[in-house]
């Protein structure tokens, strides 16, 4: 168990819909990213909070979007749902900076149908 | 062309055999390299982490990163049924403030008993 949790597990829903994923990060990690997996592209990052701010971002689409709030938890927001959204996204803790180890929830499996 | 190159595989092994992963890379800011490891449906975890260029051994496993080719390996001996999983290269750029990790492709491992 890496300390990291995600809900909800799997979501199923259709095209043009808007869902919103949790992450709840390790206890005393300030940092939270998130990443989208899927088959053809592998793990790509798509944005980094630090201490409720944005830190960095990466390939994230203008339909999604996410924040960090003052208990340090996450929510990745995901609108105007297409077909291609379909994919594994996973939450990511750690310390920040450069040294430091991400540690990766179990993921939530999106289907967009 | 990607910034991180991996090789999806899969790759099966017997077990006992000595397996090597490889990944090469375009950027020459990356300093923190790290290995992954992920099992079916759940999130990466990490496995070994190295700075600059080098070996570090950890157990079965062997970490090489070689800066001036931009080429990392890991090596695994004595493979075993449990190391079967998909192994995911990462790296990070010292003054990347954001501490966002690039992930390669990913490798699918099996080790037939």
């Amino acid at each position: 168990d890496s300390g990291v949790t995600q809900t909800p597990k799997h979501l199923i829903t259709a095209t043009g819909q808007r869902v919103t994923l949790r992450c709840s990060p390790r206890s005393g990690d300030l940092s939270v990213y998130w990443y989208q997996q899927s088959l053809d592209q592998g793990l790509q990052f798509l944005i980094q909070y630090y201490n409720g701010e944005e830190r960095a971002k990466g390939n994230i689409l203008e339909r999604f979007s996410a924040q960090q709030f003052p208990d340090l938890h996450s929510e990745l927001n995901l609108s105007s749902l297409e077909l291609g959204d379909s994919a594994l996204y996973f939450c990511a803790s750690g310390q920040g900076g450069n040294t430091g180890e991400l540690f990766f929830g179990e993921g939530s499996r999106l289907t967009v149908l | 062309q990607k910034e991180v190159e991996q090789d999806p595989g899969p790759l099966s092994v017997p077990e006992g055999a000595i397996v090597s992963l490889n990944c090469t890379y375009s950027n020459s800011a990356f300093q923190y390299f790290m290995w992954y490891r992920q099992y079916s449906r759940k999130g990466p975890e990490l496995l070994m982490y190295t700075y600059s260029s080098g070996n570090k051994e950890d157990g079965r496993f062997t970490a090489q990163v070689d800066k001036s080719s931009k080429y990392i390996s890991l090596f695994i001996r004595d493979s075993q049924p449990s190391d079967s999983a998909t192994y995911l290269c990462a790296m990070r750029e010292v003054y990347n403030q954001g501490g966002k990790l690039i992930f390669g492709q990913g490798t699918e491992l099996s080790v037939k008993p």
